[in-house]
């Protein structure tokens, strides 16, 4: 069974820092992860996506990486702002097109 | 483009109610749709997935089922509502194949 961790849970950065958050996943056997983004009460925005055969994916000042190989997976924010300030997931597609979810690290961007 | 439509937004229902919560989504066609479940403080939790018109596939057993009347409508109902159903719906679609995950704005219902 599919396990996805998140590390850290919270994260309370000043703004204009650089941060990476971090994703783990138990089963190599995956056709992609995607990052998504969640503000409080709202569903989820999908962010970035990486196919199973791509190391990372660039939007704006987001990057995704990925190594299958050691189930691992980082986003990377690069000079954060307060607007960026929500719960972060990343999820894993396997088999029949099903998603498994981490919990999410909650992100606040301090002026 | 595509969007997805959920409602109603939020809803409050008394134990042993029935629950009828829908979601459509609008400018694709044969979408692989999907109902998750977001408790507090937890992660989320897929409860029904649907590759195409009537076919459902239940993730994990509950007091919840699911339908998919039409291509593009994805329904999430209960006949008596319990305590622990108390959360935050989410539906969402995408293009079978690798694509990403589109979600709705969810509803958050409480059972009291």
């Amino acid at each position: 069974k599919q396990e996805v961790t998140q590390i850290p849970a919270a994260l309370s950065v000043p703004e204009g820092e650089n941060l990476v958050l971090n994703c783990s996943f138990t089963d190599s056997a995956i056709y992609n992860l995607q990052w998504f983004r969640q503000d409080p009460g709202k569903g989820l925005t999908s962010l970035l996506l990486i196919q199973s055969s791509q190391r990372e994916q660039t939007s704006g000042r987001l990057n995704a990486s990925l190594d299958k190989s050691s189930g691992r997976s980082t986003l990377y924010i690069a000079a954060s702002q307060p607007g960026d300030s929500a719960t972060y997931l990343c999820a894993v597609t396997g088999t029949a097109s099903k998603l498994t979810f981490g919990t999410g690290t909650r992100l606040q961007v301090t002026l | 483009s595509q969007t997805i439509h959920q409602w109603p937004a939020t809803l409050v229902q008394p134990v042993g109610s029935p629950l009828s919560l829908e979601c459509t989504v609008e400018g694709t066609s044969n979408p692989n749709l999907y109902w998750y479940r977001q408790a507090a403080g937890r992660g989320l939790q897929l409860l029904f997935y649907s590759v195409g018109i009537g076919q459902i596939s239940s993730e994990v057993p509950q007091n919840l089922s699911a339908s998919r009347p039409q291509d593009r409508q994805f329904i999430l109902s209960s006949k008596k509502l319990l305590l622990s159903d108390s959360g935050f719906y989410l539906c969402a679609w995408s293009i079978p194949g690798d694509s990403p995950l589109h979600f709705g704005n969810g509803t958050r219902l409480t059972v009291t």
